[in-house]
């Protein structure tokens, strides 16, 4: 079962440079979220997806856009990215909201931005 | 593998003993929570979750427990095994959003 998938596992970036990372689930889940992990921090949500053609900001958006591209796949985008970007992005779905719900993760992406 | 934390707390515990891993959650209006486990290079992984109207929860050799009056959640793990060594994460989750708030996250080394 291939469950949540991210792509690129890793990549480099250059300060001012864009990139897209993928996520895309096999669940048929209707919520989907991104987060960053940075060292000695627990998990923190960039943007979610409570459904197809909705998006809604989390805890820390600023420098991020998403796109729910359809059910299955929802994408994050760094415009121009910044050292500050630096992190481990983890991509989520649930059934619905995390209100008794527990979310599935991917293995995440490991950005570094020179 | 990569370490997902520089300065989590770390608990060690010798194999087959009982785990207690504890959580001291933020808001008194949260009413869902979820343990996760997160091996070195994964991403985390759900292992048991509790509603606000439980104090207890069980699993397959894990245990939940909510202490609602001192917001407390503790994880206990029983006859603790080398496949249990990896960073446990307890998260909280209010009915009125969407938002998870996760904890720092716990650092479990088993000792042989």
């Amino acid at each position: 079962n291939a469950g949540v998938t991210q792509t690129p596992k890793f990549q480099v970036l250059k300060t001012g440079q864009s990139m897209t990372l993928q996520c895309a689930q096999d669940m048929n889940h209707n919520s989907m979220y991104w987060y960053r992990q940075d060292p000695g921090m627990g998990l923190r949500l960039i943007y979610y997806s409570a459904s197809e053609g909705t998006t809604d900001k989390g805890e820390v958006p600023n420098g991020y856009n998403v796109s729910r591209l359809n059910k299955r796949e929802f994408s994050l985008r760094l415009e121009s990215a910044a050292p500050s970007q630096t992190s481990v992005y983890f991509c989520a779905s649930s059934v619905a909201a995390p209100k008794d719900q527990p979310q599935h993760f991917g293995d995440g992406t490991r950005l570094s931005i020179l | 593998g990569e370490s997902v934390g520089l300065h989590l707390p770390t608990l060690s515990v010798q194999e087959g003993d009982n785990s207690i891993i504890n959580c001291a959650y933020s808001n008194s209006a949260s009413d869902y929570f979820i343990w996760y486990k997160q091996e070195s290079g994964k991403g985390p992984q759900f292992i048991i979750d509790i509603r606000s109207n439980m104090d207890k929860r069980q699993g397959q050799r894990v245990t939940v427990l909510l202490n609602k009056t001192v917001k407390h959640l503790s994880l206990q793990i029983a006859a603790t095994q080398p496949g249990d060594s990896a960073v446990y994460f307890c998260a909280e989750n209010e009915a009125s959003n969407y938002q998870l708030i996760w904890g720092a996250g716990t650092k479990l080394i088993i000792k042989p």
